[in-house]
């Protein structure tokens, strides 16, 4: 069964803090791994994309990983701000069947001045 | 210009009542979805739309149809509303089965 699991649930930090979210998943076949933010009240907008062949990507202060081996992905935000506040969702892609975007439950980070 | 809007933002109603959401898009995709996200932040997929045409149609109760009148609009009609719809409701749209999904602004629905 396709699967995302996202951990931690939640997360506070300091501000100018650096911290890592982690995405494992059981998709397959996979086509590719993006992480979301999600501002509250707003829709999801994506922050990177991860393809099979990429190990590691960056977006200013953040910065994705995968593992295609062992089917984990992280995202580092270093130096953290108040704007960081946010869920971070992870959705995996498949290249095949019905639901071609397997959602994470999301990490609720909380960044505190 | 707002690449996926959707409205209204807020919808306060009495249970028995009949609500549309509207959601246009202004990206050319040709694959438009609805999703719910409860008060856990989970985002479930409802239904999708390629070319006007239902692909994916998940378990929802049949109060809940969705219509698209072009590859640009897809509309969420629900009747005779419960408590439980209460959420916020995203459409989002694609140009491909994986590609970006682009998220409107959500409508909060608050069924009293």
């Amino acid at each position: 069964k396709n699967q995302v699991e996202q951990s931690p649930q939640s997360l506070i930090i300091l501000e100018g803090k650096n911290c890592t979210l982690q995405c494992n998943y059981t998709v397959s076949p996979f086509s590719n791994l993006r992480w979301y933010k999600q501002d509250t009240g707003r829709g999801p907008v994506s922050l990177t994309i991860m393809t099979f062949s990429e190990n590691t990507k960056s977006n200013g202060r953040y910065t994705a990983t995968l593992d295609a081996d062992t089917k984990q992905s992280s995202l580092h935000i270093t130096a953290s701000q108040l704007s960081d506040s946010a869920s971070y969702i992870c959705v995996v892609s498949a290249t095949s069947g019905t639901y071609k975007y397997i959602f994470g439950t999301g990490t609720r980070l909380k960044v505190l001045a | 210009d707002t690449a996926v809007s959707q409205t209204p933002k807020y919808l306060v109603t009495q249970m028995g009542n009949d609500k549309s959401i509207k959601c246009e898009q202004n990206l050319g995709h040709d694959t438009m979805y609805w999703y719910k996200q409860d008060s856990k932040k989970f985002l479930k997929i409802m239904f999708s739309y390629n070319n006007k045409e239902l692909i994916i149609n998940e378990t929802v109760p049949n109060r809940f149809s969705p219509k698209s009148p072009d590859k640009a609009h897809l509309n969420l009609h629900i009747n005779s509303l419960e408590l439980g719809d209460s959420a916020v409701y995203f459409c989002a749209s694609s140009q491909r089965a994986t590609g970006e999904l682009f998220f409107g602004e959500g409508s909060r629905l608050t069924v009293l």
